[in-house]
């Protein structure tokens, strides 16, 4: 069982260039999340998923793409990345949200982009 | 609007308790959590409050107060593992079917021999 796993770990980037995160997980979670992380800015959600098929803007959706066509991927995009998009990327998973409230997300690992 | 606020940072002894403030304002309250990250890692679920009151796991505790917007993570009997930032989370009712996390800047926790 290895619950969410991100692919890269590390990447560098020059400013214009393109690239997909991938995130899997093997929980059979219903919803997904991708979030950026900065110093003193705590963690930002970007986009998510409810399930298969489906995706929506989070809080800082400007400059992403995200796609769920399998329940246990999400994909998010870079289309012409920025140096502004220089951060730690974390999914995450967690059950759909049910009468207790408490669907604990899980985290990936993290991706760190750097953008020249 | 949505607004969690949470020390930048603290330090406390080896063996110590130390307490983490969170205070909050958003709208759907829908819980309280509090994840351990330690650096260049994941966060990891501590705990979770949904009602008044101090919830205990272990060497843990969370306590919330839904009138005052308030929680705190309790951390008893330190160990010099427990150095790690303590994200405070407030879940939200986001569209009638999800929910969505609001998460404070963290508390970057320093435990000295």
């Amino acid at each position: 069982n290895a619950g969410v796993t991100q692919t890269p770990k590390f990447r560098v980037l020059k400013t214009g260039q393109s690239m997909t995160l991938l995130c899997a997980q093997d929980m059979n979670h219903e919803y997904m999340y991708w979030y950026r992380q900065d110093p003193g800015m705590g963690l930002r959600l970007i986009h998510y998923s409810v399930g298969e098929g489906t995706t929506a803007k989070g809080e800082v959706p400007d400059g992403y793409n995200v796609s769920r066509l399998k329940k246990q991927n999400f994909l998010l995009g870079l289309e012409s990345a920025a140096p502004s998009q220089t951060s730690v990327y974390f999914c995450a998973s967690s059950y759909e949200l049910g009468t207790s409230g408490n669907n604990e997300q899980f985290f990936g690992p993290g991706t760190r982009l750097t953008v020249l | 609007g949505q607004n969690i606020d949470q020390p930048t940072e603290m330090t406390a002894t080896e063996g110590a308790i130390v307490q983490i403030n969170c205070t909050y304002q958003t709208s759907g309250f829908n819980g309280l959590f509090w994840y351990q990250q330690h650096a260049g890692e994941a966060p990891t679920f501590l705990s979770y409050n949904v009602l008044d009151g101090l919830e205990e796991k272990g060497r843990f505790s969370s306590f919330l107060s839904r009138s005052k917007g308030y929680s705190y993570l309790l951390l008893k009997e330190l160990q010099m593992k427990d150095s790690a930032s303590y994200l405070c989370a407030v879940s939200t009712i986001y569209g009638g079917a999800t929910n969505k996390l609001i998460f404070g800047t963290g508390t970057l926790l320093a435990v000295q021999p």
